[in-house]
C-alpha cells in the first residue's frame, strides 16, 4: 500500500509557463515532506523541502505547498525552463515511520517544451 | 569533493551468483543508505547505517546483506542473485536524520540477473 502518491505519472508544460506536480500521502503521522529531482543515468538531487509546521515554502522559481488537512502537496515552478524536464519524487518522513527514513513516491516525470 | 560514488556502474549476473555493490561517500556523513528504484515505482529503502558498525533494514532487505567498518563505506551484498533483484541501486549519505536533511546520492548501479 502506498503512503506516497503521485498519480501522474508525466506531465508536458510549455516553456514559461507554470509547471505544477501533485504528491498525496496517507499518514497523517508524516510531518516533513521533500522534493527530489533526478535526470536519466544519474542519482537524485534534493530540490526543496517543507515542514508540517508551514503551508508554504519558497525556493527561488520553486515554491512548495502544504495542505495538511487534505493530505495534499504541490511543487510548483515558475517559470518552467527546458532544463526543469525530469522526473519529481515527493519524500515523506515523520513519526509515521522514524525521522532516519523517508518514504518516495513512485514520481512524475516532467517535459518543458521549447 | 567526489560526494557519493558507487562502482560497478552496470552488471549483469546470471542467477545464483553473488556481488558486492560498493559505495563510499567523503563528506564524512553518519547516515547512509541503499534504495532500489524499479521500473514505474519509487525508491525503496534496503538497509541503512546510522553510523560506523550500526546498521539496520529498511522496507525490502530480503537477499541482500551490508556492512558498515568506516564511516566512508557502505558495501552492499547480493548473496544468490535472483531475476527479482534486477534493478537500478542507489546509495545515498546524509549529515542527519534523512527527513529533515538533504540526502546526496551516488549516480546508481544498473543491475540485471538472468
Amino acid at each position: 500500500d502506498q503512503q506516497v502518491k503521485q498519480n501522474s505519472p508525466s506531465l508536458s508544460v510549455q516553456e514559461g509557463r507554470i509547471s505544477i506536480l501533485n504528491c498525496d500521502y496517507t499518514n497523517s503521522m508524516f510531518d516533513y515532506f521533500l522534493w527530489y529531482k533526478k535526470y536519466p543515468a544519474e542519482g537524485p538531487t534534493f530540490l526543496i523541502s517543507i515542514s508540517s509546521i508551514k503551508d508554504k515554502n519558497e525556493d527561488g522559481r520553486f515554491t512548495v505547498f502544504l495542505n495538511k488537512s487534505a493530505k495534499h502537496l504541490s511543487l510548483h515552478i515558475v517559470p518552467s525552463q527546458p532544463g526543469d524536464s525530469a522526473v519529481y519524487f515527493c519524500a515523506a518522513s515523520g513519526s509515521a515511520t522514524s525521522y532516519d527514513k523517508v518514504i518516495f513516491g513512485p514520481g512524475t516525470s516532467l517535459s518543458v517544451i521549447p | 569533493n567526489a560526494g557519493v560514488t558507487q562502482t560497478p556502474k552496470f552488471r549483469i549476473l546470471k542467477i545464483g551468483q553473488s556481488m558486492t555493490l560498493q559505495c563510499t561517500q567523503d563528506m564524512n556523513h553518519n547516515y547512509m543508505y541503499w534504495y532500489r528504484q524499479d521500473p514505474g515505482m519509487g525508491l525503496k529503502l534496503i538497509y541503512y547505517s546510522v553510523g560506523a558498525g550500526i546498521t539496520d533494514k529498511g522496507e525490502v532487505p530480503n537477499g541482500y546483506n551490508v556492512s558498515r567498518s568506516t564511516t566512508e563505506d557502505f558495501p552492499l551484498r547480493l548473496e544468490l542473485a535472483a531475476p527479482s533483484q534486477t534493478s537500478v541501486y542507489f546509495c545515498a549519505s546524509s549529515q542527519g536524520l534523512a527527513g529533515g536533511n538533504e540526502q546526496f546520492f551516488g549516480p546508481g548501479t544498473r543491475l540485471t540477473v538472468l
